[in-house]
């Protein structure tokens, strides 16, 4: 059974402060998807990373593939109340046509 | 382009009972995924059409089934309620199989 542990849980930060979140697996993934999920709203797609070492930007936003391609980071940079949410990642094994997604890190930014 | 529209977006069932969820997946994406979102869990993946056919499945009973149509719009069916089938139903479609997903709202399903 393939698992992805994200952590931290639950993260409160002040607005302005920068943060990182993790999501690990003992699984090698095809690849690997961030979303984003507000409450009563499906998730929405961040960012997909495929090659081991990847490193990809969007805005203040950073995502990292590690080079086995088992684990990724997000780093948020500056951080706003608009980026509360619960930030998912889900690990794709394309041959498989499964998705395995963590249980997310929420992620409050006050004010 | 149209996202990914589901219905209906609440239900509720009596333990036993059987239930359809059904979505419509954005244009031109051949490829339809659902899964099962507890609260404070991550979704849990359910299975997955790839133009028409089953193409993956999680870990969950032969009473989830689903079947994906010609036009790629899907249904999940699920037998025999259990109280443990409570849950937002996520369903996401893709324009190929490893693609990232589009998401719909979900389909709120309360079995009392």
């Amino acid at each position: 059974t393939q698992l992805l542990e994200q952590s931290p849980q639950f993260l409160s930060i002040q607005e302005g402060e920068n943060l990182t979140v993790y999501c690990n697996s003992s699984s090698v993934f095809s690849s690997l998807q961030w979303y984003r999920q507000e409450p009563g709203e499906g998730p929405v797609l961040l960012v997909t990373v495929v090659t081991g070492g990847e490193v990809k930007k969007l805005k203040r936003l950073t995502f990292q593939f590690g080079d086995a391609r088992k684990d990724s980071s997000l780093h948020i940079t500056a951080a706003q109340p608009g980026d509360t949410g619960l930030y998912l990642c889900a690990g794709v094994n394309t041959n498989a046509g499964k998705s395995t997604f963590g249980d997310g890190t929420t992620l409050t930014v006050k004010p | 382009e149209t996202g990914v529209t589901q219905s209906p977006t609440h239900l509720i069932k009596t333990r036993g009972q059987q239930v359809t969820l059904r979505c419509s997946s954005q244009s031109g994406h051949n490829t339809v995924s659902w899964y099962q979102q507890a609260l404070g869990q991550g979704p849990q993946f359910i299975f997955q059409y790839y133009r028409e056919e089953e193409n993956g499945r999680g870990n969950f009973p032969p009473r989830f089934s689903g079947l994906q149509f010609p036009n790629y719009s899907s249904e999940l069916n699920v037998n025999a309620l259990e109280l443990d089938d409570s849950a937002l139903y996520l369903c996401a479609s893709s324009p190929d199989r490893g693609h990232g997903y589009t998401f719909g709202s979900g389909t709120r399903l309360t079995v009392v």
